[in-house]
């Protein structure tokens, strides 16, 4: 099946600093890759969608400004915390879009961040 | 898309069947049923989906009601590594871009 991975799978970093992580198709060309956060005990959202060349559209309520999306490439999407708080701990999650027939989507491992 | 419904949680012996329902009453002709499932600490994992016919896979079964408002994912013979958080959501296929809604899921713990 199709790959995704993430990198970090773990980042600790201090309140204000930035912080960037990487998500790679790494057998498929994905136009279309998706930024999820999901906090303890809860479920999946959705944070905004990353089309290849193109700028990222995000869900309501989440800042744009603050969550820097990039997808440059059809196998690489980065997601950029700026200026990190405590709040912004969280397991981030990236999935890729096959640009074959059915569009499915691959999901990464997952990026445990930990803002201190 | 459309909301599924699903327990929050369900205990299964391992070495049985574990039967999963998931409510999708207001689902569209077009919408097909995914079932995902998580792991802990780990992305999601793609298990099966399926439009109006039931499916099998490797991994499990998926029986779809003659009226598509509600469905079963069927673990034939759960183990210990099958517990997990366990997604159903409908979603378009083909739609480029087409976003996955996630619920709440039913957390599934398999006792030995």
């Amino acid at each position: 099946g199709a790959v995704v991975s993430q990198h970090p799978s773990r980042v600790i970093c201090k309140s204000g600093t930035s912080v960037k992580i990487e998500c790679r198709s790494l057998d498929f060309q994905a136009t279309t890759m998706f930024w999820y956060r999901q906090f303890p005990k809860q479920s999946l959202m959705l944070m905004a969608t990353s089309n290849e060349g193109s700028k990222a559209t995000y869900e309501q309520g989440v800042e744009k400004d603050k969550f820097l999306i990039n997808h440059a490439s059809l196998t690489l999407s980065t997601l950029t915390v700026t200026s990190a708080h405590p709040e912004d701990s969280s397991f981030y999650i990236c999935s890729a879009s096959d640009t074959g027939a059915g569009n499915e989507q691959f999901f990464g491992p997952g990026t445990r961040l930990t803002v201190l | 898309d459309a909301k599924t419904t699903q327990p929050p949680s369900m205990d299964c012996a391992e070495g049985r069947a574990a039967n999963l329902p998931c409510n999708h009453s207001t689902i569209s002709g077009n919408e097909y049923v995914y079932w995902y499932r998580q792991i802990h600490s780990q992305g999601p994992q793609y298990i099966i989906h399926g439009l109006k016919n039931n499916e099998t896979n490797e991994m499990a079964s998926l029986i779809i009601t003659e009226d598509r408002k509600s469905s079963t994912l069927i673990l034939p013979h759960a183990t210990l590594r099958d517990t997990a958080v366990y997604y159903c959501i409908v979603r378009v296929v083909g739609a480029a871009g087409n976003k996955l809604t996630f619920g709440g899921g039913t957390r599934v713990l398999v006792k030995p």
